[in-house]
């Protein structure tokens, strides 16, 4: 079983649209959930960062981590064509260790 | 800028050539790590340094072999490569045991081996 499963998509959404991301993972010792953006030819670039449980929000998204169901979610609002991209989600225990989703490819529609 | 500066951008090479990649972190970070990126797979970890010293090695083959002079620098030495090598690789570092443990990207590398 890998320690985190995210569905690749692609994933195609009008302009305007809220984006749900989401990734399982199978191992509750994991405390620290990060969601990375990978523009094309790029690095992945860190979007959000949680520890343990609940949500955090930072402008139009909004990251939540259910540790009862090891459920890791990314929320987009008003999604923008800017937002075209490949997210990754992440999970780490020390920081030593990081465990990275397949990636979910987002293009939104103008 | 995330930090984290990794050259070249781009590099193509033969089989029977040696090149280097480099890597360097402007974080203070005490662990830095390589990974490969290959189209429709997720990343691959291949490395890991903590404080200079190599702790993990993820069944790498030895055309690829790492070497770390210091916490700030990073280089994957590479020589005799195949052509399913051809990949992007992307060097990151944290600060592990800290209470904010997110790994920083450099831009990769975009390796071509022909």
């Amino acid at each position: 079983q890998k320690e985190v499963e995210q569905d690749p998509g692609p994933l195609s959404v009008p302009e305007g649209a809220i984006v749900s991301l989401n990734c399982t993972y199978s191992n509750s010792a994991f405390q620290y959930f990060m969601w990375y953006r990978q523009y094309s030819r790029k690095g992945p670039e860190l979007l959000m960062y949680t520890y343990s449980s609940g949500n955090k929000e930072d402008g139009r998204f909004t990251a939540q981590v259910d540790k009862s169901s090891k459920y890791i979610s990314l929320f987009i609002r008003d999604s923008q064509p800017s937002d075209s991209a490949t997210y990754l989600c992440a999970i780490s225990n020390t920081g030593n260790q990081f465990y990275f989703g397949t990636g979910t490819s987002l293009t939104v529609i103008p | 800028e995330t930090g984290v500066t990794q050259t070249p951008r781009h590099l193509v090479m033969g089989m029977t050539n040696k090149k280097s990649l480099k890597c360097e972190q402007h974080l203070g970070h005490n662990a830095m790590y390589w990974y490969k990126q290959s189209a429709k797979k997720p990343l691959e970890l291949m490395f890991v340094y903590n404080f200079k010293e190599q702790t993990e090695n993820n069944s790498v083959p030895s055309r690829f072999s790492p070497e770390c002079p210091n916490s700030s620098h990073l280089f994957l030495h590479l020589h005799t490569l195949q052509p399913e090598d051809s990949a992007l690789y992307l060097c990151a570092s944290s600060q592990a045991g800290a209470p904010n443990t997110e790994a920083f990207f450099g831009q990769g590398t975009r390796l071509t081996v022909v």
